[in-house]
């Protein structure tokens, strides 16, 4: 079945670098039309899209945050990294990693990790 | 970046009603609108994509309808374990954006 999971540091200082790691089972990235996606919603707010990685390596990421932002995958390993630059108190939310596939020509997420709660703080 | 506005942001009702959450993209979307429901501390789960067709294994009490700029969620008989919140989520184009979320509450 597929799985994915989060892994990262629970708490970082403002200015630091972000990664986190997303481990998935159950498919491969180097499968035509696989694709993985970060998304993450800051505490009692809604869900905000990150980044996205292809089979193919083609890489998209949101506007606003796209400076910042650097999404990579391992395909050996069956992993997706996010690294994050400059983090502020702002940034602090749960970060989940979701697969993307295209049913009928529509993209969904239809697995998602459990989510890694990363605060930001000095 | 297409901007996706939900009504309402939260919603009271009572087991057994009937109840539609829209939402509205700032530019048409034809049907590439997919419906989140989440649950507190877990991840959300795929109910609806293509803005009408119903994931495997979601009850047929969910459906969504609508297209272009104007696509709503109906539940037509809510069940208790129904009351969460519940998103949408354009994938016309990327950056994907998600509504604001509609927390939908026992009344």
């Amino acid at each position: 079945q597929v799985t994915l999971k989060e892994s990262g540091p629970a708490l970082v200082k403002p200015t630091q670098t972000l990664t986190l790691t997303c481990t998935f089972s159950g498919f491969s990235l180097s499968t035509t039309g696989m694709r993985v996606s970060w998304i993450r919603q800051p505490p009692g707010k809604a869900l905000e899209w990150l980044a996205r990685i292809d089979w193919d390596d083609d890489k998209f990421y949101s506007t606003s945050l796209k400076t910042r932002l650097t999404i990579s995958k391992d395909t050996s390993k069956n992993q997706v990294v996010l690294t994050m630059t400059n983090m502020d108190p702002a940034d602090t939310a749960t970060y989940y990693c979701a697969r993307g596939t295209k049913t009928s020509s529509i993209l969904v997420f239809d697995y998602w990790g459990q989510g890694n709660l990363v605060t930001v703080s000095s | 970046d297409i901007q996706m506005t939900q009504s309402p942001s939260s919603l009271s009702a009572s087991v057994g009603d009937r109840v539609t959450i829209t939402c509205r993209a700032s530019q048409a979307i034809s049907s590439y609108l997919n419906w989140y429901q989440q649950k507190p501390g877990k991840a959300p789960k795929l109910l609806i994509y293509g803005a009408s067709s119903l994931q495997t294994g979601v009850p047929s009490r969910f459906s969504g309808s609508g297209s272009g700029t104007d696509l709503t969620l109906t539940i037509s008989s809510l069940q208790p374990e129904d009351f969460a919140t519940y998103y949408c989520q354009q994938s016309y184009s990327t950056p994907y954006t998600f509504g604001q979320g509609t927390k939908l509450q026992i009344k």
